[in-house]
C-alpha cells in the first residue's frame, strides 16, 4: 500500500527566514506530486504540482518555490519568509497514469511566521 | 478553467437527522467528482467519489448523486452523528490535464452534528 509521509508537523519561523518542507511517498512510482495551502482552516489552493522529477508547475505566484529531486520527493522552500506564508501546508499525491485518480494528503504542517 | 461552488457553507443538524451539502461545476466535461472530510486540525480525507457514467453511488450512509446536465453533484449523509462533525470538501478535475487530476476544491461545508 501507499504512504505520504510529511514532515515537520508544526513550524514556527520568523519573518525573513527560510523554510524547507519535505514530503516523500511509498508504495508506488512516478506519482504526480501536489502542495496545497489551507488559510483559516477553509479552501484548498493548489500551489505547486508535479508529474515527474524536475517537472514543477506552479498555481500562483508567490514568494515559494518547489523542487522534486527524487521520484518520490517534493520539497517546498522559501528564501525568506512572509507574514502572509502562515498557513497549513498539504502534500498530496495521486497515482501518475490517467484522469479520475484521487489525492491523497499528508498529515500537513502548520506553519506560523511570526 | 473548472469553477467549483459549494454550499452551504455551514450547516447544523440534530444527530439522526440527514445533511445535504451541494456543489456546482462548470466544465461540463468534467467526469470525476470526490468529496473529501477534514476534521479539525487533520488532513483532508476522500469519503466517496463519483464518476460520470453513474448517477449515484452509497457507502452505508454517505450518498453522493450527479446531475450532469445541471453541472451539479450533492453528497447525503443519512443518520447523522457527532463524530460527521468536520469540513466537507467537493472537487472536480480540471481536464486540460494530459495526466494525473488537477483538483478545484469547493470552499468547504463546516458540518455540526448536535447531539
Amino acid at each position: 500500500s501507499q504512504t505520504i509521509h510529511q514532515w515537520p508537523a508544526t513550524l514556527v519561523q520568523p519573518v525573513g527566514s527560510p523554510l524547507s518542507l519535505e514530503c516523500t511517498v511509498e508504495g508506488t512510482s512516478n506519482p504526480n506530486l501536489y502542495w496545497y495551502r489551507q488559510a483559516a482552516g477553509r479552501g484548498l489552493q493548489l500551489l505547486f504540482y508535479s508529474v515527474g522529477i524536475g517537472q514543477i508547475s506552479s498555481e500562483v505566484p508567490q514568494n515559494l518555490s518547489a523542487s522534486r529531486p527524487q521520484d518520490r520527493q517534493f520539497i517546498l522552500s522559501s528564501k525568506k519568509l512572509l507574514l502572509s506564508d502562515s498557513g497549513f501546508y498539504l502534500c498530496a499525491w495521486s497515482f501518475g497514469s490517467g484522469n479520475n485518480s484521487p489525492l491523497h494528503f499528508g498529515n500537513g504542517t502548520r506553519l506560523t511566521v511570526t | 478553467g473548472e469553477n467549483v461552488e459549494q454550499h452551504p457553507s455551514t450547516l447544523s443538524v440534530q444527530e439522526g437527522d440527514s445533511a445535504v451539502i451541494k456543489c456546482t461545476y462548470s466544465d461540463s466535461a468534467s467526469n470525476y467528482f470526490p468529496w473529501y472530510k477534514q476534521e479539525l486540525g487533520k488532513r483532508p480525507q476522500l469519503i466517496i467519489d463519483i464518476r460520470s457514467n453513474v448517477g449515484e453511488k452509497k457507502d452505508q450512509r454517505i450518498a453522493v448523486t450527479l446531475n450532469k446536465t445541471a453541472k451539479h453533484f450533492s453528497l447525503h449523509i443519512t443518520e447523522t452523528q457527532p463524530e460527521d462533525s468536520a469540513v466537507y470538501f467537493c472537487a472536480a478535475p480540471r481536464l486540460q490535464e494530459t495526466s494525473g487530476s488537477r483538483l478545484t476544491f469547493g470552499e468547504g461545508t463546516q458540518l455540526t452534528v448536535n447531539p
